[in-house]
């Protein structure tokens, strides 16, 4: 199975301050229809999952325009250009390219 | 308004079996994919099961392979998870997620609220 690897795993962060979360995976998440399937989730605390974005960097509707992704191959990036109080939670990378689709571990967002 | 709806949950002793239900409305069900994932207490999430529109087609990750079936009546709007042989580690909150229309690795845009399964003796 792929492994998804997300550091760091606790970010307390400062708000109106940027954070950034970094996701590897074990194998290129490049499919075979030329596709980059990485998406990230927010969790917020006793919520159910939310999709934030899909496709590496397609940001969902309604997701505020201050989470943005990036990356490529095995290597991805969220950022938070200015966290709100509304962004704690935690938050999962998740590749759907090859089957079983897996998470990584989450990295729990906090306000310092 | 999309809504999913998870029920079924509950207690259950190791060895035993369970039927989760999941009720949809807001879109049109038989037009897409569904999944089942689920959350350990205090742990993160693990991919379980897709199935394709028609029920055609439909995988499963291996910790439930064999265990575990996913079904839907579209005809309901429902989505199912028939869990047997059920263990400890299958503890956990159960959600029932909305994929995508041509089943691609995008996720789930919508998710229910989750129904808790708790495997003891």
């Amino acid at each position: 199975d792929v492994v998804m690897t997300q550091s760091p795993l606790s970010l307390p962060v400062t708000l109106g301050q940027p954070a950034s979360i970094s996701c590897r995976s074990t194998q290129s998440l490049v499919y075979s229809d030329g596709n980059t399937y990485l998406n990230w989730f927010q969790q917020r605390p006793g919520q159910s999952p939310r999709r934030l974005i899909y496709k590496v960097s397609n940001r969902d509707s309604g997701v505020p325009d201050r989470f943005s992704g990036s990356g490529s191959g095995t290597d991805f990036t969220l950022k938070i250009s200015r966290v709100e109080a509304e962004d704690v939670g935690v938050y999962y990378c998740m590749q759907g390219t090859h089957w079983p689709w897996t998470f990584g571990q989450g990295t729990k967002v906090e306000i310092k | 308004e999309v809504q999913l709806v998870e029920s079924g949950g509950g207690l259950v002793q190791p060895g035993g079996s369970l039927r989760l239900s999941c009720a949809a409305s807001g879109f049109s069900f038989s037009g897409y994919w569904m999944s089942w994932v689920r959350q350990a207490p205090g742990k993160g999430l693990e991919w379980l099961a897709n199935i394709k529109q028609d029920g055609s087609e439909k995988y499963y990750v291996d910790s439930v392979k064999g265990r575990f079936t996913i079904s839907r009546d579209n005809a309901k709007n429902s989505l199912y998870l028939q869990m047997n042989s059920l263990r400890a580690d299958d503890t956990a909150v159960y959600y029932c997620a909305r994929g995508g229309i041509y089943g691609s690795g995008i996720g789930a845009s919508y998710w229910g609220q989750g129904t808790l399964v708790t495997v003891s003796s």
